[in-house]
């Protein structure tokens, strides 16, 4: 079975450009997350996809934006690009409806899109 | 907001030693989810505790929810070169969830 892909593996931008980043969940889950690891620190949640309806976001800007598509698949968007947003981009997946339950999937992370922003 | 802290940030070990990494959140947990990222790579899903007290094993690695569900703990016993990587626990706060900064782990052959 195919984990969880994100595509592309590396993007180079410069500044205020805007970049476009996929990911294709695991077949059968509906839920999918995003992530921005930057080089050295730890993952900050960025968007939760579920059922194609964005459930959540994090602490970003609204340059930061994304959508879930009715085969699950999902886009991330960042628009005008800032230096600081280079960053290990990391999409997972998970087989339940989201978080708060006690029965709460455990998330299938992909391996990264590396955005770098000169 | 959520306050979760994981301790150390670092740990540089000699094989065969044991190591620990602890997680604490400022508010009780429903659940806590642990995941080891190797250098290079993405998170990986290790498990997922519940109940009060809880003490699950995984050959070498022991992890443990506190009774009052507000910190829990991943033990090595005899690390080896295979554990290197960074450590995140993982708890739901506000319908997402949300990684602990991670203990890097380096063991000395």
């Amino acid at each position: 079975e195919a984990g969880v892909t994100q595509s592309p593996t590396h993007l180079i931008k410069t500044r205020g450009q805007q970049a476009t980043l996929r990911c294709s969940p695991i077949s059968g889950h509906t839920s999918v997350y995003w992530y921005q690891q930057a080089l050295g620190l730890g993952l900050q949640f960025l968007l939760w996809y579920d059922e194609g309806e964005e459930r959540n976001r994090g602490n970003f800007p609204p340059r930061f934006s994304g959508r879930q598509f009715p085969n699950y698949s999902s886009e991330l968007n960042v628009n005008a690009l800032e230096l600081e947003d280079s960053a290990l981009y990391l999409c997972a997946s998970s087989e339940f409806g989201g978080t708060g339950a006690p029965n709460t999937g455990e998330l299938f992370f992909g391996e990264g899109s590396r955005l770098t922003v000169l | 907001g959520q306050q979760v802290m994981q301790i150390p940030q670092y740990q540089h070990v000699q094989e065969g030693e044991d190591f620990t990494t602890y997680c604490n959140s400022s508010t009780t947990l429903s659940n806590i989810q642990w995941y080891k990222q190797r250098p290079g790579g993405h998170p990986v899903f290790l498990i997922q505790l519940v109940k009060s007290g809880e003490v699950k094993k995984q050959k070498r690695l022991t992890f443990q929810f506190g009774e009052a569900k507000k910190n829990s703990s991943l033990h090595i016993t005899a690390t080896q070169t295979t554990d290197v990587g960074t450590y995140f626990c993982a708890l739901e706060y506000g319908n997402k969830l949300v990684f602990g900064a991670g203990t890097i782990l380096r063991v000395k052959s």
